[in-house]
């Protein structure tokens, strides 16, 4: 499917589980970012790459791990899933101008 | 350091009538500026965008947008409210490669 997708679209994880949210983009884009959005706080910032191979933090980083070893694909990871990790995630790739995935709703129990 | 603020954190408005929502902004240069819209379960879709030129953009879904840089804002307005705009809406000022958003505002449509 041509555009930005991510998977999986919902997951529930325990308290200290890794978890691992995918991002696929069919445009080359060279930009990738990473959201998260909580009620109140809009979308804000976790990571984002600027091409293969290079990262940086963004607002909110702690507790997050992402890596861009394809432009296509720009996994994030939470290395051990806390409660305050409950949150809807947004990928998005960027030509100049931001494009969204649909989101991923992840609860930490 | 860039912010946005969205001072409505809703507003209800009836159908078939005007709209607009507030957006400030904090930015030392030019500001690359958004607005996107979030119905409940999706991700965010651009509405319109301000580089340069004309200080009154339109958008799609008949939304059109006025910067103002003597009051950092950039306003969302549509003339007539359809059922279908109920959703929420952010705007967002873009620092070279980063965009930074507003909390957002949410719009509740009454018949």
């Amino acid at each position: 499917d041509a555009g930005i997708t991510q998977s999986p679209r919902y997951k529930i994880t325990e308290t200290g589980r890794q978890v691992t949210l995918m991002c696929h983009q069919t445009w080359s884009h060279s930009y990738m970012f990473w959201y998260r959005q909580d009620l109140g706080h809009g979308l804000r910032l976790i990571y984002y790459s600027a091409a293969a191979d290079i990262t940086d933090k963004g607002e909110v980083p702690d507790g997050y791990v992402v890596s861009r070893s394809k432009t296509e694909n720009f996994p994030l990871t939470l290395e051990s899933a806390t409660r305050s990790q409950t949150s809807v995630y947004f990928c998005a790739s960027s030509d100049g101008e931001q494009y969204f995935g649909p989101g991923t709703r992840l609860t930490v129990t | 350091a860039q912010s946005v603020t969205q001072p409505d954190i809703h507003i209800t408005v009836s159908e078939g009538a005007s709209l607009e929502l507030r957006c400030n902004y904090s930015y030392g240069a030019t500001p690359y500026l958004f607005w996107y819209v979030q119905s409940p379960g999706q991700g965010l879709q651009l509405l319109l965008k301000y580089f340069s030129g004309d200080t009154l953009v339109q958008g799609i879904k008949g939304f059109e947008a006025e910067f103002k840089r003597s009051q950092s804002s950039f306003n969302l307005r549509k003339p007539s409210v359809h059922w279908s705009d109920a959703a929420e809406y952010f705007c967002a000022v873009r620092e070279r490669f980063k965009t930074i958003f507003g909390a957002g505002t949410r719009l509740f449509v009454k018949a």
